[in-house]
């Protein structure tokens, strides 16, 4: 059965470096998402993708983030100066039509 | 913005009862989705409901789309010690982002 999935599984990063977090979609999914799970808490939207370009971001995407699909199977998810708050499990979902299947996710740790 | 409550936040049941638990919103949302997330995992979709109304199962599963849009349920019968875990519920809008709420906590005991 197709799935998502990321890579790494976990990332252990210091304040102020950048991350990159790899996601491989489903491959007749045209709609890419990333989501942010603080640890106990609900999970949380980021952005939407679609085109090759942002369809809608939350509040928490601000400039410190940006998404790339850099080709036909890879969407990346990239925090360019890592703050303490960023630590969070990041989980990549995509969707065909109606349901969205999420990939197993990145536990980031900034230290 | 939009939220949703769901609950309640945890449950401690006997294994072989049965479970209910459930969202509402005060906004209308065009499909509810339950998840299942297991510690270090990614959520799990249990059932997709797209029509107001709509009753489905998933083998001891049961959820239903509330006739208003703004509220679902989820049922389990007949609990196992493998259905725990933390139960998500999420409205979809018609962009595809996913507003989940706070998750219920399920534990079994054998």
């Amino acid at each position: 059965e197709p799935e998502v999935t990321q890579t790494p599984s976990h990332q252990v990063t210091q304040m102020g470096q950048e991350v990159i977090l790899r996601c491989v979609p489903i491959s007749n999914h045209l709609y890419f998402y990333w989501y942010r799970q603080i640890l106990g808490q609900k999970v949380e939207f980021l952005v939407s993708f679609y085109n090759n370009e942002i369809s809608e971001k939350s509040e928490i995407f601000d400039d410190q983030f940006s998404v790339e699909r850099p080709d036909g199977s890879n969407f990346t998810l990239k925090i360019r100066s890592t703050k303490l708050e960023d630590s969070a499990m990041y989980f990549c979902a995509s969707i065909a039509l109606y349901e969205q299947f999420f990939g197993p996710g990145t536990r980031l740790t900034v230290l | 913005g939009q939220q949703l409550n769901q609950s309640p936040q945890s449950m401690f049941i006997q294994e072989g009862e049965d479970v209910s638990m459930n969202c509402t919103s005060s906004s209308i949302f065009n499909t509810w989705l339950w998840y299942k997330q297991d510690p270090g995992e990614g959520p799990v979709l249990l059932i997709a409901l797209y029509k107001a109304g709509e009753l489905t199962s998933n083998g001891r599963l049961t959820a239903q789309f509330g006739i208003t849009r703004k509220d679902s349920f989820l049922n389990i019968s007949a609990s196992i010690p493998s259905d725990v875990g933390i139960y998500f519920c999420a409205g979809q809008l018609l962009t595809g982002k996913l507003i989940f709420g706070q998750g219920t906590t399920l534990q079994v005991k054998p």
